[in-house]
């Protein structure tokens, strides 16, 4: 069964950092795109940034561009996402996904990450 | 990076057939046959239901069907059920500069 596992979630304030982790199992996780998604309450889903493989490509949307970092660690079988510089408008529900043919194929439950003073 | 456009909401009584639509620009619909869908219950995570415009996954129904015209893209919900009472998120690759654009997503009821 594939299975993934996010954590780091929770509340920060603004200008805050935190960092994400997401947990792989079931599926071989050195071969695959990995992808953060994030969902702000009562809203839709926003792709937030992927990273190759290899980790060798890393893309961002434009509005978290500086202020976050993809990585991965396939020895580890983990995905993170480091968050610097937040905002309210980056509160949402994270979820890492896997890709499967060109669409997120696996998906983690979500860690709900709260920008407030 | 703009969304892809969807209509709020969608309808329909147990047993009908009901069409979602997709619209996105020549850039990215029109431009990749990377379209995929997502369902999405409450307070879950989403689902992946359609990959590469009508592609479906191990385990997913054949009631769910997808397709591509130009720029707009459609998932098709035949004989509804109850329990395909959801959020539906198209999603479509938009090449190397913005990589994945989302659809607004369209809240589908079964009447």
């Amino acid at each position: 069964e594939v299975q993934l596992v996010e954590s780091g979630g929770g509340l920060v304030q603004p200008g805050g950092s935190l960092r994400l982790s997401c947990a792989v199992s079931g599926v071989t996780f050195s071969t695959g795109w990995m992808t953060w998604v994030r969902q702000a309450p009562g809203k839709g889903l926003e792709w937030v940034a992927n990273i190759k493989p290899d980790g060798s490509e890393k893309h961002y949307v434009d509005s978290v561009k500086g202020r976050f970092t993809i990585s991965r660690d396939n020895a580890k079988n983990s995905l993170y996402l480091q968050m610097n510089s937040l905002r309210a408008e980056d509160t949402a529900v994270y979820y890492c996904a896997r890709d499967l043919s060109w669409s997120l194929g696996y998906w983690g439950q979500g860690t709900l990450v709260t920008v407030s003073s | 990076q703009s969304a892809l456009t969807q209509p709020p909401s969608a309808s329909g009584s147990p047993g009908q057939s009901v069409t979602i639509s997709c619209t996105g620009t020549s850039s990215d619909v029109g431009a990749y046959n990377y379209v995929s869908w997502y369902q999405q219950h409450p307070g879950k995570a989403p689902k992946l239901i359609i990959y590469e415009v009508n592609e479906r996954p191990s385990g997913v129904p054949d009631r769910f069907s997808g397709s591509k015209s130009g720029n707009t893209a459609s998932l098709t919900v035949s004989g509804l059920q109850a329990e395909d009472e959801a959020d539906y998120y198209c999603s479509s690759y938009a090449g190397y500069n913005i990589q994945w654009v989302f659809g607004g997503g369209t809240k589908l009821t079964v009447l």
